[in-house]
């Protein structure tokens, strides 16, 4: 069975520019979920999709961050502008449902300067 | 907000050495502790998931023990190998947020 899929694995930006980051699940599972992971925390969770409608985004700054998942399958997260602050691992993972074992993808480095 | 702290945060032992670190999260409101491995470069890998207290899991030289009352959990490496080098997560899960909420890990270094 393949795994959560991720592109790209890095990426280096200036402030104020823009990026996107891609995941592809688990094939079947309906739950979609973004991590940010700030070197020397834990992963924190920006968003969770159950298919395509969005479960929790309470931690998403929503000012510059936006995701989707249109077709209940594939996500993108983006993130206009970027400060430096956005310096990060952004991890993707997802779950059968919601409430059950949620497998990672590799995750994006990303390096705002 | 849930508090979930990891000790210690980071760890260098020599190998064949055993080693174990500390998961401590909030008593109330328990579904499910999870422990991940995550190795630089790649997926965090699950390891446990521990729902009951008094669990006790294993897999290979890796185990881990689970007390819901006093808001803990420990995960133990025996003979620890260099390919065990990673950071180690744990995170807590609640049923009604349906939300993993993870520790900041404990990062450990095997060296020959």
């Amino acid at each position: 069975e393949a795994g959560v899929a991720q592109s790209p694995r890095y990426k280096i930006i200036e402030k104020r520019q823009s990026v996107a980051f891609w995941c592809n699940p688990i094939s079947g599972h309906a739950t979609l979920y973004w991590y940010q992971q700030i070197l020397g925390q834990g992963p924190k969770l920006l968003i969770q999709f159950q298919n395509n409608g969005v479960v929790d985004d309470s931690q998403l700054p929503k000012d510059r961050f936006s995701a989707e998942r249109l077709k209940g399958v594939d996500s993108t997260l983006k993130i206009q502008p970027a400060k430096l602050e956005d310096s990060a691992v952004y991890l993707c993972a997802s779950s059968f449902t919601q409430g059950h074992e949620q497998y990672f993808g590799p995750g994006t480095r990303l390096t705002v300067t | 907000i849930l508090n979930v702290e990891q000790s210690p945060q980071s760890l260098h032992v020599q190998e064949g050495d055993s080693t174990n670190f500390t998961c401590s999260f909030p008593s109330s409101n328990f579904y499910a502790l999870h422990w991940y491995r995550w190795e630089t470069a790649k997926s965090p890998e699950a390891l446990f998931v521990m729902t009951l207290n008094g669990d006790e899991k294993k897999k290979g030289r890796i185990s881990a023990t689970l007390n819901t009352k006093e808001g803990y959990s420990y995960l133990y490496i025996k003979g620890s190998q260099p390919e065990d080098s990673a950071t180690y997560l744990c995170a807590f899960f609640t049923g009604g947020g349906n939300k993993l909420t993870f520790g900041t890990g404990t990062q450990l270094k095997v060296e020959l």
